[in-house]
This record gives C-alpha cells, structure tokens and sequence, in this order.
C-alpha cells in the first residue's frame, strides 16, 4: 500500500458526459501528479499540482482540467467523454523538499481508475 | 523514437533466472525510475536512482548516467515477478525543478515454474 488513494476505482459511462477522478495524496506529500495510461499510448504524463498551484502540464486535453485544494487532494475532471478516454488514470505523489525539489522526489502511485466510456 | 526506450518488450524466463531489463533514455534526467505493475494494474515503485546501482532483496537497478542507461535485473526470478516493468526518467527541464515522468513502454515479463 502506497498510502495514496483514489476513488473510485471504477467508472463506467457514457460519451459526452462528464466524470471527477479524485486523488488523496500521501500524509506529507504537497506534490500531486496524473497519469493517463490507454493501450495504445502507454503512460503519459497530464499534469503536476504542488501545494495548490499547478506546477507543470503534460498532454493533458483542454477538455480535462484538475485542482488540488487546501487538504492536498486533487480532482481530476474529464468532460465531453469520448471513446478514446477511456484508460486507466493514476495519480502519484511525492514529497518536496522546501526548494521544490521534484527532482529529489520519489514518487508513490494510487491504485488508479479505470475508466470505460460506452 | 521515444525519448525513452526499453528493451526487451517482451521476456519470459525459467524460475530461477537471472534476468535483465535494459532503459536507454535521451532526455536530460534527474533520476529513473523503475517500477512494477502487476496484471491488476497497480503501480508500484521499486527505485529511484540518479546514480550507481541500488539493490533490494533479488532486485538490483543500475544507471550510467554518461551512457543514459539503466538496467534492472533479477537474480532468482521467480514465477511471482511476472509482471510488467516501466522505466521512466524524471527530467529536468533546463534546470527548473520539474517532477514529470516520462516513460518507456515498459517489459512483460513472464517468469514460468
């Protein structure tokens, strides 16, 4: 158990509408991160939070958008559901130092959410 | 070509041999990552080295950092390492502190007894 959960660990839905992954990061950890991992395009990074404020952004689609709140979680959102979004979403999160040292970071995976758009 | 790249994509092995997994990367990193998932799709991180070699139980990463390669072996393989494993490089984009992982497309490995 990497200490990071997500919710909820299935979701099943159709095109068009709209989802809310959600991420609670370790105890400590001020650094959120999500992946979206498809079969045909592997892991990809989407974007990275930091204490609240988004810190670097990925191939993150326009019709996804994320935050991170006050308590360190973060909620990914997915809007306009198409058939090639569906995959399995990860979040992780690490600890940085003072500086924002991401690279000295190791980071801790969640279980993921497997989304399935019909 | 994908800024990181694994080989083999795929291995399968008798229980009991010692396996290798090579990453070759072309982006400027802070540090690799190896990591694990396992058919139910959890991740899980086994290292994170920026330098030398780091060893946990049967597992062992190296990295060279001047030829921008890693290996992850495994001595005694056992039907319980199949898996898939993923490298993936933490870069460091022209100095700025930046946690993003790039990753390779990652090793099916399949250990029979």
């Amino acid at each position: 158990d990497s200490g990071v959960t997500q919710t909820p660990k299935h979701l099943i839905t159709a095109t068009g509408q709209r989802v809310t992954l959600r991420c609670s990061p370790r105890s400590g950890d001020l650094s959120v991160y999500w992946y979206q991992q498809s079969l045909d395009q592997g892991l990809q990074f989407l974007i990275q939070y930091y204490n609240g404020e988004e810190r670097a952004k990925g191939n993150i689609l326009e019709r996804f958008s994320a935050q991170q709140f006050p308590d360190l979680h973060s909620e990914l959102n997915l809007s306009s559901l198409e058939l090639g979004d569906s995959a399995l979403y990860f979040c992780a999160s690490s600890v940085a130092g003072t500086s924002g040292r991401f690279y000295q970071s190791e980071q801790f995976f969640g279980p993921g959410t497997r989304l399935t758009v019909l | 070509k994908n800024e990181v790249e694994q080989s083999p994509q795929n291995l399968t092995a008798q229980e009991g041999e010692f396996i290798t997994i090579n990453c070759s990367y072309s982006v400027g990193i802070s540090a690799l990552h190896w990591l694990q998932q396992h058919p139910g799709g959890g991740i899980v991180s086994l290292f994170m080295l920026s330098s030398g070699k780091k060893k946990h139980g049967r597992l062992i990463a190296t990295i060279n950092i001047q030829e921008k390669h890693s290996s992850l072996h495994i001595t005694a393989s056992h039907p319980r390492d199949s898996a898939v494993y993923i490298c993936a490089a933490l870069t460091n984009a022209g100095g700025t502190s930046y946690g993003k992982l790039t990753f390779g497309q990652g090793t099916i490995l399949t250990v029979h007894p």
